[in-house]
């Protein structure tokens, strides 16, 4: 089945600890993303990979890195999480930069307190 | 400016009904997709209807159709027959398929809440 999927789905941490959250996607897709999503503010993109060892940021970087050692992972790294990272984030992933196709993975609801 | 304006935060639509939800988008591309994704309380991202800018017919999925008027910038999704399930949050979002970096990332609106009354 083709599917992105996101480690974990919940986590709860404290500032500064440094987190991880994993996104794997089975489809061979170049173009990879990752959303936070905030209440009032919809989705907005953080980071991007248009294909292996090609990462950018988008329109919020701050705080968050990325990686794209393998075309199927994208993991989303947080060096020393703050409060306001408190968020609902969504990996993505798509065949190119073009077309209809935009796979979301399930979502992985982050607390930092 | 924003790209993607859902002006309805909310909506209220009794069940069996149709219902429109609005959504203006802002663009000087001539290549884009417009896209609309319904959020249950559950949180995922569900695909519902794509446009292309150079799709000459309005897109239809099963009971979803989007109204594309292409000149006044307007991507509005129809539900018709609408049902208790339906009861979500509703994002637009538009990609622009040629920008300077290449990078094509979905841009969404704020979402509206649909609330479907038995």
């Amino acid at each position: 089945e083709a599917q992105v999927t996101q480690n974990p789905r919940y986590l709860i941490t404290v500032t500064g600890k440094k987190l991880t959250v994993t996104c794997s996607q089975n489809m061979n897709h170049e173009y990879m993303s990752w959303y936070r999503q905030d209440p009032g503010l919809g989705l907005r993109q953080i980071y991007y990979s248009m294909n292996v060892e090609v990462t950018d940021k988008g329109d919020v970087p701050e705080g968050y890195k990325v990686s794209r050692k393998e075309k199927r992972n994208f993991p989303l790294i947080l060096e020393s999480p703050s409060p306001n990272q408190t968020s609902l984030y969504f990996c993505a992933s798509s065949p190119g930069t073009s077309g209809n196709e935009q796979y979301f993975g399930p979502g992985t609801r982050l607390t930092v307190t | 400016a924003q790209k993607i304006t859902q002006t309805q935060p909310g909506m209220f639509v009794q069940e069996k009904e149709a219902v429109t939800l609005d959504c203006t988008y802002d663009t000087s591309d001539q290549s884009y997709g417009l896209f609309w994704y319904k959020q249950p309380s559950s949180g995922e991202m569900i695909f519902l209807i794509y446009q292309g800018s150079y799709d000459e017919q309005n897109a239809t999925e099963g009971r979803y159709s989007l109204n594309f008027q292409k000149a006044r910038k307007s991507a509005n999704l129809v539900i018709s027959a609408s049902q208790l399930g339906d009861s979500a949050m509703y994002f637009c979002a538009m990609r622009e398929y040629y920008t300077q970096s290449g990078n094509t990332p979905l841009v969404f609106g704020k979402g509206t809440r649909l609330s479907v009354i038995a």
